[in-house]
């Protein structure tokens, strides 16, 4: 069955530092992925996603994204982080020829000044 | 151009009464999922259909709930006879048919708050 693991619950980084966001999955096949973040009391905002190609994916507020086929990972970074990239992010996984996409449970990132 | 629409945002229902929630997509957008998010969870699928067409329901309880999306207006995710447990938010998201397929994001719209009393 296909999963989508984000292991940290919680990441906690001081502001100008480099974040990452972790990201692991278990499909078969070379699925797409994707990174959505969600800020409180909102819907999720797309960032990002892997279709082909460059395995480094740059998306939205300065976000990059590191597809590793290998370690069948997808983790979310910044080189800079901001406190306003304090919220709840979400690892999702699509399946090529498919539509049934799949979430993480989420990871939440604060940001400290 | 308007991103996905739900309306209401907050509902407040008590035990035993019937929700309607519904949901408008992008303009353009023939495709709507609907995810259920339980407090500092994430996203649970729970249906995905097209117009006049239920796709895959197959993260919809078998029993209360119901999904639609006519050929005009909004999609409706009804559940009848609310429980407490059925307290969440409930989102809804839409995406255009794009090629190859699966390629596409899906566009969230901001939530109705479910809450049984």
């Amino acid at each position: 069955a296909q999963s989508v693991a984000q292991p940290e619950d919680q990441v906690n980084v001081a502001e100008g530092n480099p974040l990452t966001v972790k990201c692991t999955y278990s499909v078969s096949g070379n699925p797409y992925l994707f990174w959505y973040v969600q800020y409180p009391n909102r819907g999720l905002q797309f960032l990002l996603k892997y279709i082909t190609g460059d395995n480094l994916v740059k998306g939205s507020y300065g976000f990059e994204a590191e597809f590793n086929k290998s370690q069948t990972s997808f983790h979310l970074k910044k080189p800079s982080a901001l406190v306003s990239d304090s919220a709840l992010y979400f690892c999702a996984v699509r399946p090529r020829g498919n539509n049934d996409m799949r979430f993480g449970a989420g990871t939440r990132l604060t940001v400290k000044p | 151009n308007a991103g996905v629409m739900q309306n209401p945002r907050h509902l407040v229902r008590r035990r035993g009464q019937e929700a309607r929630l519904r949901c408008s997509p992008m303009k353009g957008h023939s495709h709507v999922y609907w995810y259920r998010q339980l407090p500092e969870e994430g996203l649970k699928f729970m249906v995905y259909l097209q117009k006049e067409n239920i796709i895959d329901e197959s993260g919809m309880p078998k029993e209360r709930f119901s999904a639609e999306f006519p050929k005009e207006g909004p999609s409706i995710l009804r559940i009848q006879q609310v429980v407490r447990g059925d307290s969440a938010a409930y989102f809804c998201a839409s995406s255009p048919i794009k090629f190859p397929q699966g390629s596409y994001e899906q566009y969230f719209g901001p939530g109705t708050r479910l809450t049984v009393t």
